[in-house]
């Protein structure tokens, strides 16, 4: 079956450093791939998305794009903010509409000012 | 637009007591969905519905678990009687399209003691 797999956190980091967050995937077909952020006390909100390969989805200065090759869809950003502690979710759906998600773990991070 | 709306937020009840929570969708949003999400996991589909119709309900526990959406609005999650390991967020999700992203509400923490 599909799966998403994400490194696993907490991931500590001091304001203004680059941020990695890794995330594979395993699928079935060819499916769109996610990234949603729980900052606390809220709910998911999704935070871009790519639905083909070598798409590169982008929003707020984060960016991942669609490896095929690698099944991966890393998340990063240049230079994180306090602002930006959240839980991450990484995600793919079978379908191009995002409708039948399969969430991975999430990754903790916590920015220090 | 309001987002979508969950109560009660916290819930703590006993084990084989009944709980039910309760989600309003975004305002013409024809696409409900309640997820389960436990500690230090991704969220997990329990069931969709479009309008008033259960379209995926395959991973929802039905001898436990149950769910209506009365007039394709507002939908009640159900469990009855609870296990300890029913314990997690319940967290609610609509769409207007099945082009669209998700919008998750902030979620419903059980407790089961």
């Amino acid at each position: 079956g599909n799966s998403v797999t994400q490194m696993e956190g907490p991931v500590t980091l001091s304001e203004e450093a680059f941020l990695t967050i890794n995330c594979t995937y395993t699928a079935t077909g060819y499916p769109s791939l996610f990234w949603y952020v729980q900052y606390p006390g809220e709910g998911l909100q999704l935070l871009l998305k790519a639905t083909k390969a070598d798409d590169k989805g982008s929003n707020k200065g984060f960016e991942a794009t669609y490896r095929k090759e690698t099944t991966s869809f890393h998340l990063e950003k240049g230079s994180v903010q306090v602002s930006d502690s959240a839980v991450y979710f990484c995600a793919l759906s079978e379908d191009n509409y995002g409708q039948n998600f399969v969430f991975g773990p999430g990754t903790r991070l916590s920015v220090l000012p | 637009e309001a987002g979508v709306v969950q109560s009660p937020r916290y819930k703590i009840i006993e084990k084989k007591q009944p709980v039910a929570f309760w989600c309003n969708p975004i305002s013409g949003h024809n696409t409900l969905y309640w997820y389960r999400q436990n500690l230090g996991q991704g969220p997990e589909l329990l069931i969709r519905y479009e309008n008033e119709e259960a379209v995926d309900d395959s991973q929802l526990p039905k001898d436990r678990f149950s769910a209506e959406r009365l007039k394709g609005v507002d939908s009640t999650l159900k469990i009855q009687p609870a296990e300890l390991g029913d314990s997690a967020v319940y967290l609610c999700a609509s769409s207007s399209s099945l082009d669209s992203p998700l919008h998750f509400g902030n979620g419903t923490r059980l407790t089961v003691t």
